[in-house]
């Protein structure tokens, strides 16, 4: 199985709600990455993940919180986005935290802040 | 600092031309190149990656790229496009010491019947 999955595929929110962005894999990984990939533009890191523990964030926004329950869990937890926050999220994972690895990405999650 | 240069933002090719997409880096010791593809909507599939050896790389759907170190490029070709190879490709470069991939800001291929 190399499959990344995200879910929801798509998601609406206000600026008020609480939403969470799930991402599962069953590789044996044990580095995950969230990535945001406004239109037209390359995905942005946002956070890494190595064996379970927070490795980067890259100066996100606290609105933006990220989870890893156990090594095949990633979350997002989202809490008073802005309308610029909108965009396909992307969880990825690797081997390991390596820079020579293959990442594996999921589909996305479309999510649009009202 | 490192960084990787996709120098055309949109590439438009007829079905069965050959493809070339150009990718630049720049980072100071032997890179970890790799090249992405993302169809609408969808996450990135790697196509191919580069670490060392042999400087020509095959990928998956008839993909190469070939790696250059005295011109710091590392760019991806097709010898026949098929309709479905349209999508956005991404060059990559690995950093070593941290646990980073810089994207290139993407090529979009167009392909014409």
């Amino acid at each position: 199985d190399t499959e990344v999955t995200q879910t929801p595929k798509h998601l609406v929110m206000g600026m008020t709600n609480k939403k969470s962005l799930k991402c599962e894999q069953h590789m044996g990984h044990r580095a995950m990455y969230w990535y945001k990939q406004k239109a037209k533009k390359p995905p942005e890191l946002m956070f890494v993940y190595s064996y379970e523990k927070l490795s980067i964030n890259e100066s996100v926004p606290s609105r933006f919180s990220p989870e890893c329950p156990n090594s095949s869990l990633l979350n997002l937890h989202l809490h008073a986005l802005q309308p610029e926050d909108s965009a396909l999220y992307l969880c990825a994972s690797s081997q390991g935290p390596s820079p020579s690895e293959t990442q594996y990405f999921g589909p996305g999650t479309r999510l649009l802040v009202l | 600092a490192q960084s990787v240069t996709q120098p055309d933002i949109h590439i438009t090719v007829s079905e069965g031309a050959s493809l070339e997409l150009r990718c630049n880096y720049s980072y100071g010791a032997t890179p970890y190149l790799f090249w992405y593809v993302q169809s609408p909507g969808q996450g990135l599939q790697l196509l191919l990656k580069y670490f060392s050896g042999d400087t020509l790389v095959q990928g998956i759907k008839g993909f190469e790229a070939e790696f250059k170190r005295s011109q710091s490029s590392f760019n991806l070709r097709k010898p026949s496009v098929h309709w479905s190879d349209a999508a956005e490709y991404f060059c990559a470069v690995g950093v070593t010491g941290g646990f980073k991939t810089i994207f290139g800001a993407g090529t979009r291929l167009f392909v014409k019947a």
